[in-house]
């Protein structure tokens, strides 16, 4: 069966270290990966989109990696700061139909 | 430029009511949907739409209707509310699809009794 797998713990990192999240999926062919914020009671907000013949993307303080030999992507945060607590969702488009498939996130804490 | 609206943000229901929840997006997108989040499940896509006058079942229909007689609005229907339909409901729309990012409104906390 598909599966999009994130860590189900929270993440907890110090403040200034670099934060790496996980998204690994079975049973996919993606032809792109978005990674998306969320914060208590609002709307998931886009932050990246990755090709499937782009190995990394990155946007500021933000880089995403995407392997499709592991089936895998990783979202780094460098430099981490308390402001970037809060959950991070992956995303998978297989190009196929209308839509995208949400991994069930991963709750980041950033210690200060 | 306010994005994805959605209306209203809480209601609380009795079982067997029915309700209509409203987005609005004031960007020209084409493509809308609705998501229901319940914890431990992610985001499950209800139905979406692919332009005016269009719609499609998503991952967890049942139950729900909708409607997108406007490019801008898309209506998610209750017609007889189950406990189970408790959840929080996300409208998002996009430009189109391929490679596209969702934009989300900050959705409708429903409770049904």
């Amino acid at each position: 069966s598909q599966k999009i797998e994130q860590n189900s713990e929270a993440l907890n990192i110090q403040e200034g270290k670099t934060a790496t999240l996980t998204c690994n999926y079975t049973n996919y062919s993606p032809a792109y990966l978005q990674w998306y914020r969320q914060d208590p009671g609002r709307g998931p907000v886009f932050l990246l989109l990755i090709r499937e013949n782009e190995k990394e993307k990155r946007k500021e303080r933000l880089k995403v990696t995407f392997d499709t030999t592991l089936k895998q992507s990783l979202f780094h945060i460098t430099a981490s700061q308390p402001a970037d607590s809060a959950t991070y969702l992956c995303a998978l488009d297989e190009g196929r139909d209308d839509k995208i498939i949400f991994g069930k996130g991963t709750r980041l804490h950033i210690l200060p | 430029n306010a994005g994805v609206t959605q209306t209203p943000k809480f209601r609380v229901l009795k079982t067997g009511q029915s309700m209509t929840l409203l987005c609005a997006q004031d960007m020209n997108h084409e493509y809308m949907y609705w998501y229901r989040q319940d914890p431990g499940m992610g985001l499950r896509l209800i139905h979406y739409s692919v332009g005016e006058g269009t719609t499609a079942k998503g991952e967890v229909p049942d139950g729900y209707n909708v409607s997108r007689l406007k490019k801008q609005n898309f209506l998610l229907g209750l017609e007889s509310a189950a406990p189970s339909q408790t959840s929080v409901y996300f409208c998002a729309s996009s430009y189109s699809f391929r490679g596209q990012p969702q934009h989300f409104g900050d959705g409708t906390r429903l409770s049904i009794l």
